[in-house]
């Protein structure tokens, strides 16, 4: 059972755009919540994470938002720039718990 | 480099053979982890090691079996593989529970044939 849903699948965005993707979880004892970014070639890199008793999260052009009602969460990528293009992770995991669940990924695309 | 490394970065086997994937960590972490990465799919998690003893194993064929000698060193064990293995294979480590984040590996690319 896939316990995160990740969603579009891919994206194409223009230079300077707005890039957003979103998450869904079920388990409600899943307490932080990071995106990972990947380069073709390479691993997963973490970019940012979340935990649930923010709403928002702000690192230079890339912001978490976090809904823990709706149990969904979504990475904004702002000001898009060829360079982000990669796939993107989202994932969830427990503070007691070793093991990262993870979202199918996305695949952006920044065109100039 | 993130301060894991794998090798091989690419490795081409066949059914029959036997093969070592080796992954690296010079980072402090206490735990490591195997992850597959295919096509369009979440990255499954394979095994878990927590200072070298292994805690979790995810429902994985006896083909894989990884080894962990010790909190920096982690190896997988590949022997009669099938074509559908064939996948990105990435190991990662993080310190404590994981909460403050994975580091992953580059990953070795294995193809089945």
């Amino acid at each position: 059972q896939q316990q995160v849903k990740q969603s579009p699948q891919s994206l194409i965005v223009q230079k300077g755009g707005i890039s957003i993707i979103n998450c869904a979880y079920e388990n409600t004892a899943f307490d932080y919540f990071p995106w990972y970014q990947q380069f073709p070639g390479k691993g997963p890199a973490l970019l940012i994470a979340i935990r649930p008793d923010v709403s928002e999260k702000k690192e230079g052009r890339f912001t978490i938002s976090f809904n823990k009602s709706a149990k969904q969460f979504s990475l904004h990528i702002m000001d898009s720039q060829p360079g982000d293009s990669a796939t993107y992770f989202c994932a969830a995991s427990r503070a007691t718990d070793y093991k990262l669940s993870f979202g199918a990924g996305t695949t952006v695309t920044v065109r100039a | 480099e993130t301060g894991v490394t794998q090798t091989p970065r690419h490795l081409v086997m066949g059914m029959t053979n036997k093969k070592s994937l080796k992954c690296e960590q010079h980072l402090g972490h206490n735990a490591m982890y195997w992850y597959k990465q295919s096509a369009k799919k979440p990255l499954e998690l394979m095994f878990v090691y927590n200072f070298k003893e292994q805690t979790e194993n995810n429902s994985v064929p006896s083909r894989f079996s990884p080894e962990c000698p010790n909190s920096s060193h982690l190896f997988l064990h590949l022997h009669t593989l099938q074509p559908e293995d064939s996948a990105l294979y990435l190991c990662a480590s993080s310190q404590d529970q994981g909460t403050y984040g994975y580091t992953f590996g580059s990953g070795t690319r294995l193809t089945v044939v």
